[in-house]
């Protein structure tokens, strides 16, 4: 079974610092894609940045970006310049070709911008 | 705004009862994805489907049943229902159904008395 892990449950940042959130997850499958979502106070879930396993260069987004370390299977997620509307639930996902696009979602990481 | 609708953002509801939550996919998408986002469980899949038909089934309830109809919007139905069944139900939707990025509906917000 494809697990995905977030070790922390809840993270603070100063606004205009960085933070990084860490996302591991287990699977033998070699096509899959990774992904950040983040669902702030609105519940909205947003798509932050997406990752092809078969890309070596890691995925960037204006202020996000990923390190993707395909071997140790881990897919953490920066945060750069934390600004206010950052604050919000972020949750790491997987999916493999095999699974015709279902996502396996972790538990989540509660990130607080702090003024 | 992500395209996708949901309806109704609140449900209120009794125990035992029946509900029909709705989805209508983003313009050209032709994959629709349900999940249930509960305190104890987190967010989980549901069922898809693709151009109407069922593709993929995870921890989806016998209870639960959901359909995608030729317009391509789809709908979620809740039966039996169980004070465990308060959740926030998401729809989302893809162009195909192969690993893509799915965009999520603003979720329906189910709430069992």
């Amino acid at each position: 079974a494809q697990t995905v892990t977030q070790s922390q449950p809840e993270m603070s940042v100063q606004e205009a610092e960085t933070v990084t959130l860490s996302c591991t997850y287990d699977t033998s499958e070699n096509n899959y894609y990774l992904f950040w979502y983040k669902q702030p106070p609105s519940r909205q879930m947003i798509l932050v940045i997406r990752q092809e396993a078969y890309k070596q260069q890691n995925a960037t987004e204006n202020r996000f970006s990923v390190n993707f370390q395909k071997a140790a299977k881990s897919f953490s997620l920066k945060i750069s310049d934390s600004q206010l509307g950052d604050t919000a639930m972020y949750f790491c996902a997987f999916t493999y070709k095999a699974a015709g696009n279902k996502l396996t979602f972790g538990g989540g990481t509660r990130v607080l911008v702090k003024p | 705004d992500s395209g996708v609708t949901q309806t109704p953002k609140h449900l209120i509801t009794a125990t035992g009862q029946r509900v029909t939550l709705r989805c209508s996919p983003r313009s050209g998408d032709l994959s629709v994805y349900w999940y249930q986002q509960s305190l104890d469980q987190g967010l989980q899949f549901l069922i898809q489907y693709y151009n109407g038909e069922e593709r993929a089934k995870g921890n989806i309830l016998e209870r639960f049943s959901a359909q995608q109809f030729p317009d391509l919007h789809s709908e979620l139905n809740l039966s039996s229902l169980e004070l465990g069944d308060s959740a926030l139900y998401f729809c989302a939707s893809s162009e195909v159904p192969v690993p893509d990025t799915q965009y999520f509906g603003p979720g329906t917000r189910l709430t069992v008395l």
